[in-house]
């Protein structure tokens, strides 16, 4: 079955330095992935995913992931952190044949003054 | 407005009690989910439908029920609510494959008591 794993439920940054959120995915063929965001009291966001195609994915808000099938890692980087960049964000890896989304457990990510 | 609408956001309900979800799209999809979010947990999904005459559980159904009244309306009821049915609720849809990601409604918060 198709699953994801995020390796760090909690990330403390400071505002200005490089921002990495850990996604390993387990998957018997090629997934789709996707990262999402959620801000506090808000919904969620899609902001980037991987279908295929280029490996280095770039999303909303200077976010990118590099989809490593040899690893099976799906990391979510950014070179520098803003404040307004503090939310929970799940990885996410389509399964059941490609009809539904499964979500990891999130990384809460905090951006310090 | 919006192209997910949960109603209500907000709602306290009494343990044993009756309790409907409702959710309505404009976005023209035919597929359409439940999801529910606990901390700690991400998001896990209640039911699925791909159209009207389509329903499938998903990984925790029970103590749910859902209701597609149309290709835009699909509806989660709790039966008999218990505490531990205490969450946030989301509402999902997508296009005939979910490699697009999802669009989501902004969440049902659910306390039973």
């Amino acid at each position: 079955a198709q699953s994801v794993t995020q390796l760090d439920s909690h990330v403390s940054v400071s505002e200005g330095t490089p921002v990495l959120l850990r996604c390993n995915y387990s998957s018997s063929y090629s997934p789709s992935l996707f990262w999402y965001v959620q801000h506090p009291n808000k919904g969620l966001q899609l902001l980037l995913k991987y279908t295929s195609a280029a490996t280095l994915v770039k999303g909303i808000n200077g976010f990118e992931a590099e989809f490593k099938k040899s690893e099976t890692s799906f990391h979510l980087t950014k070179p520098s952190a803003h404040m307004s960049d503090a939310a929970e964000y799940f990885c996410v890896v389509s399964t059941g044949g490609g009809n539904k989304l499964t979500f990891g457990t999130g990384t809460q990510l905090k951006v310090e003054l | 407005d919006a192209d997910v609408t949960q109603t209500p956001r907000n709602r306290i309900t009494k343990t044993g009690k009756r309790i409907m979800l409702e959710c309505s799209q404009t976005k023209g999809h035919d597929r359409m989910y439940w999801y529910r979010q606990d901390p700690g947990l991400g998001l896990r999904l209640i039911y699925y439908s791909f159209d009207v005459k389509d329903i499938n559980k998903g990984e925790i159904s029970d103590g749910y029920s859902v209701s597609r009244q149309a290709q835009a309306k699909f509806s989660l009821s709790l039966e008999s609510a218990i505490p531990n049915q205490t969450a946030l609720y989301f509402c999902a849809t997508s296009d005939f494959t979910v490699n697009y990601g999802y669009t989501f409604g902004s969440g049902t918060r659910l306390t039973v008591v």
